[in-house]
């Protein structure tokens, strides 16, 4: 079945380093990828999303970039802040049929001044 | 700018007892999806709901859980007898079409004791 694997954390950076997240997935055809993050105390929020080969999505200084060939959707950001500090979830939908999102299992950033 | 929302916030209940879980989705939106986050793990897709049926359901949703959309708005998950391992938080999605952007609710925090 398909099934989404994320680095795991928790990952401690300071503010202003470059953030890598790897994510990558196995699933039949093309799925959409997304990233999903979790503040808190808060529920998910749609952070940024791809739905083709090499499509990036961006968003609040965030971008990941579909790779088809490698089968990834690693999360990048030049300059991380003390308020980028959550979980963040790599997760799929299928081509085809099924529409229910598998989720990676969520990396925590912790960020410090 | 339109929103899930989910009640109640927390619920903590005795094993064995029904616990109903209320959901609105936004109000143009046409699938409805449960998920669980069991503390400090990932987040499982449980079921999704369209058309007033369940379009697709995962092996966690078994004959103790269903989901019912009672009226225009509401969209709900009924556990007939909890179980310690019931205890999660529960997240309600929606979005308009299938394999689109899901939109999570803030999520239900449910204690079995």
């Amino acid at each position: 079945g398909d099934s989404v694997t994320q680095m795991e954390g928790p990952v401690t950076l300071s503010e202003e380093a470059f953030l890598t997240i790897n994510c990558t997935y196995t699933a039949t055809g093309y799925p959409s990828l997304f990233w999903y993050v979790q503040y808190p105390g808060e529920g998910l929020q749609l952070l940024l999303k791809a739905t083709k080969a090499d499509d990036k999505g961006s968003n609040k200084g965030f971008e990941a970039t579909y790779r088809k060939e490698t089968t990834s959707f690693h999360l990048e950001k030049g300059s991380v802040q003390v308020s980028d500090s959550a979980v963040y979830f790599c997760a799929l939908t299928p081509q085809r049929g099924a529409d229910g999102l598998t989720f990676g299992k969520g990396t925590h950033l912790i960020i410090q001044p | 700018e339109p929103e899930v929302t989910q009640t109640p916030s927390h619920q903590v209940t005795q094993m064995g007892q029904e616990v109903i879980l209320r959901c609105v989705p936004i109000s143009n939106h046409l699938y409805f999806y449960w998920y669980r986050q069991i503390l400090g793990q990932k987040v499982e897709f449980l079921v999704s709901f369209y058309n007033n049926e369940i379009s697709e359901k995962s092996e966690i949703f078994d004959d103790q859980f269903s989901v019912e959309r009672p009226d225009g708005s509401n969209f709900t998950l009924k556990i007939r007898s909890t179980k310690l391992e019931d205890s999660a938080m529960y997240f309600c999605a929606s979005n308009g079409q299938g394999r689109e952007t899901q939109y999570f609710g803030p999520g239900t925090r449910l204690l079995v004791l």
